[in-house]
């Protein structure tokens, strides 16, 4: 019983370079979103989906690109890595789609960018 | 947008005392309301919610929440706090995105130190 599963947990990357962060669920959920926590912001959304093949943004979407395959995955991808993405990422999951209800979160990804 | 606004950047108590942290929120409709904690280097779980029904809310580790429609609160409360309550407390709302799907939306979070 994993519940969210992120990886990596910790990665440094340079200005410019492109990388991407994985997420994946076993619970069958639904939902599945991206979350940014910066200190005395709390938690922005960056892009969420509803279902495979389905995805929209959020507050903060701007660097950040997603797809939806399969139920179980959604990878978060920055196309061209800056220092105002150096962040704490969670993944998120969720059973209801339109209530937002329980969520369960990964364990984090904590991103500096240099 | 719907919005919610933590007050307080930390609160302080000592063990064994009631515990109080605030939120107040801005909604248009009747508002789903959430309360999650963050401990040291995890991610978020889960506390209570609270969607309609009795406006006193019973969740995880002995926490509950009142529910003030009139106020436009949803403060979280505890009656008698404990040092391993220290954490970063998140309260957050149903909102909705462009394309009609819920999201929820965070308060900035606020860090309870509990004292021994």
């Amino acid at each position: 019983n994993a519940g969210v599963t992120q990886t990596p947990k910790f990665q440094v990357l340079k200005t410019g370079q492109s990388m991407t962060l994985q997420c994946a669920q076993d619970m069958n959920h639904e939902y599945m979103s991206w979350y940014r926590q910066d200190p005395g912001m709390g938690l922005r959304l960056i892009h969420y989906s509803v279902g495979a093949g389905i995805t929209d943004q959020g507050e903060v979407p701007n660097g950040y690109n997603v797809s939806r395959s399969t139920t179980e995955d959604f990878p978060l991808r920055l196309l061209s890595a800056a220092p105002s993405q150096t962040s704490v990422y969670f993944c998120a999951s969720s059973t209801e789609s339109r209530g937002g209800y329980g969520y369960t979160f990964g364990s984090g990804t904590r991103l500096t960018v240099v | 947008a719907q919005s919610v606004a933590q007050p307080e950047d930390q609160v302080n108590v000592a063990e064994g005392n009631p515990l109080t942290v605030k939120c107040t929120y801005s909604v248009s409709g009747n508002p789903y309301l959430f309360w999650y904690v963050q401990y040291p280097n995890r991610g978020l779980q889960f506390l209570l919610k609270y969607i309609t029904g009795d406006n006193l809310v019973k969740g995880s580790y002995g926490f509950e929440a009142e529910f003030n429609k009139s106020q436009t609160s949803f403060h979280l409360k505890k009656p008698s706090a404990l040092v391993s309550d220290s954490a970063l407390y998140f309260c957050a709302v149903r909102d909705w995105g462009n394309s009609g799907y819920s999201t929820l939306t965070f308060g900035k979070g606020t860090m309870l130190l509990v004292s021994p």
